[in-house]
């Protein structure tokens, strides 16, 4: 079972929609951190949140942590084509004394212009 | 150069070769990991070496064999590879367990 699932996992939407990417998880996490990885690099990280309920607002993008902190969502408003690539999210688990990161699949978005 | 550096960024080999992943972060970082990218899976952790000692290795085959010969370098030694382990290699890169650095990858091809 994926201790991370993230929706939709495919989404392809024209220039200046907007998008909501969910990513759900029945363990708690001390902090949760986004991603975003462009074809033939590796993740660049966006925003990491820490406590439960906490909004962060990065331009366009705004993420959110669930209260219980076991979910989270990134929106994206009049999404842009240089918003195109493969969204991660990934969490914090406690584990023997120390953290251990965890990501999910990953939600592959296309902006066409 | 600054950040976190692999190489070579493609490689292709065939199931009786040997080949070396290399990675380098110039980041003064004290852990480095290798991380397994493939289609339609999460990432997977491979190993984590913290202050050139390894401190985790997920089960992974001995066909993929670590080195950290510094704070600073990485290796991941490649012999007898299968099909299957076709994928990209992402290297990354952190202070203690705080946020990961990663490289660009190196894409893995075994024929």
């Amino acid at each position: 079972t994926q201790l991370l699932e993230q929706s939709p996992q495919f989404l392809s939407i024209q220039e200046g929609e907007n998008l909501t990417v969910y990513c759900n998880s029945s363990s708690v996490f001390s902090s949760l951190q986004w991603y975003r990885q462009e074809p033939g690099e590796g993740p660049v990280l966006l925003v990491t949140v820490v406590t439960g309920g906490e909004v962060k607002k990065l331009k366009r993008l705004t993420f959110q942590f669930g209260d219980a902190r076991k979910d989270s969502s990134l929106h994206i408003t009049a999404a842009q084509p240089g918003d195109t690539g493969l969204y991660l999210c990934a969490g914090f688990k406690p584990q023997g004394g120390s953290e251990k990161l965890v990501f999910g699949k990953g939600m592959k978005l296309t902006v066409n212009p | 150069e600054t950040g976190v550096t692999q190489t070579p960024r493609h490689l292709v080999m065939g199931m009786t070769n040997k080949k070396s992943l290399k990675c380098e972060q110039h980041l003064g970082h004290n852990a480095m990991y290798w991380y397994k990218q493939s289609a339609k899976k999460p990432l997977e952790l491979m190993f984590v070496y913290n202050f050139k000692e390894q401190t985790e290795n997920n089960s992974v085959p001995s066909r993929f064999s670590p080195e950290c010969p510094n704070s600073s370098h990485l290796f991941l030694h490649l012999h007898t590879l299968q099909p299957e382990d076709s994928a990209l290699y992402l290297c990354a890169s952190s202070q203690a367990t705080y946020t990961q650095y990663f490289g660009p990858g190196t894409r893995l091809t075994v024929l």
